[in-house]
């Protein structure tokens, strides 16, 4: 069935550091590929997304790109913020209709 | 240990029909209680949040209402469905306050509903 993995957190780094957060999934043909964040105390809020392979999406400074030979999409970003501190889910859409989230990793930036 | 269930998994009704869903957390005491929508190739879309019994806010116009009879139980309605409000819905809960070290929000399995 479909599913996903997700790097394990939490992930702690420091102000201007580069940051990776692995994501690789299963399913059925090419789905679109999400990733979410939640930030403290809030709902969840989309991130970034790609629709189809090679696609790269972005957005605040986050990219991810959709790899079909590798089924990854990984997040990563050039030089976090403390306010990048939250926590991030991957996300494909499932053959079932459906989202499929990853378990999250926390991010903490520290200044 | 905390659980959230949702039912019905899969729903397929016809357009003017009557809408549903329920979903129950178990394991936690006052929670702050969330919809969320799913539309194919699309973001997911927070429709309703309660901080407490009776007590909903609602984050986008629309057909589509939601309850909180009980501390743990938060239901989505409709009195007539459209062919638009086709879609993954997602429950789910955090705790009260939440804090930078338990932000997690949980969520349930979900209900894919078809409006035909």
């Amino acid at each position: 069935g479909d599913s996903v993995t997700q790097m394990e957190g939490p992930v702690t780094l420091s102000e201007e550091a580069f940051l990776t957060i692995n994501c690789t999934y299963t399913a059925t043909g090419y789905p679109s590929l999400f990733w979410y964040v939640q930030y403290p105390g809030e709902g969840l809020q989309l991130l970034l997304k790609a629709t189809k392979a090679d696609d790269k999406g972005s957005n605040k400074g986050f990219e991810a790109t959709y790899r079909k030979e590798t089924t990854s999409f990984h997040l990563e970003k050039g030089s976090v913020q403390v306010s990048d501190s939250a926590v991030y889910f991957c996300a494909p859409w499932g053959s079932q209709g459906n989202l499929i989230f990853g378990k999250g990793t926390k991010l903490s930036v520290k200044p | 240990s905390q659980t959230i269930h949702q039912w019905p998994a899969t729903l397929v009704q016809p357009v003017g029909s009557p809408l549903s869903l329920e979903c129950t957390v178990e394991g936690t005491s006052n929670p702050n209680l969330y919809w969320y929508r799913q539309a194919a190739g699309r973001g997911l879309q927070l429709l309703f949040y309660s901080v407490g019994i009776g007590q909903i806010s609602s984050e986008v116009p629309q057909n589509l209402s939601a309850s909180r009879p009980q501390d743990r139980q938060f239901i989505l309605s409709s009195k007539k469905l459209l062919l638009s409000d086709s879609g993954f819905y997602l429950c789910a809960w955090t705790r009260q306050g939440g804090s930078p070290d338990n932000p997690f929000q949980y969520f349930g399995p979900g209900t894919r509903l078809l409006v035909l």
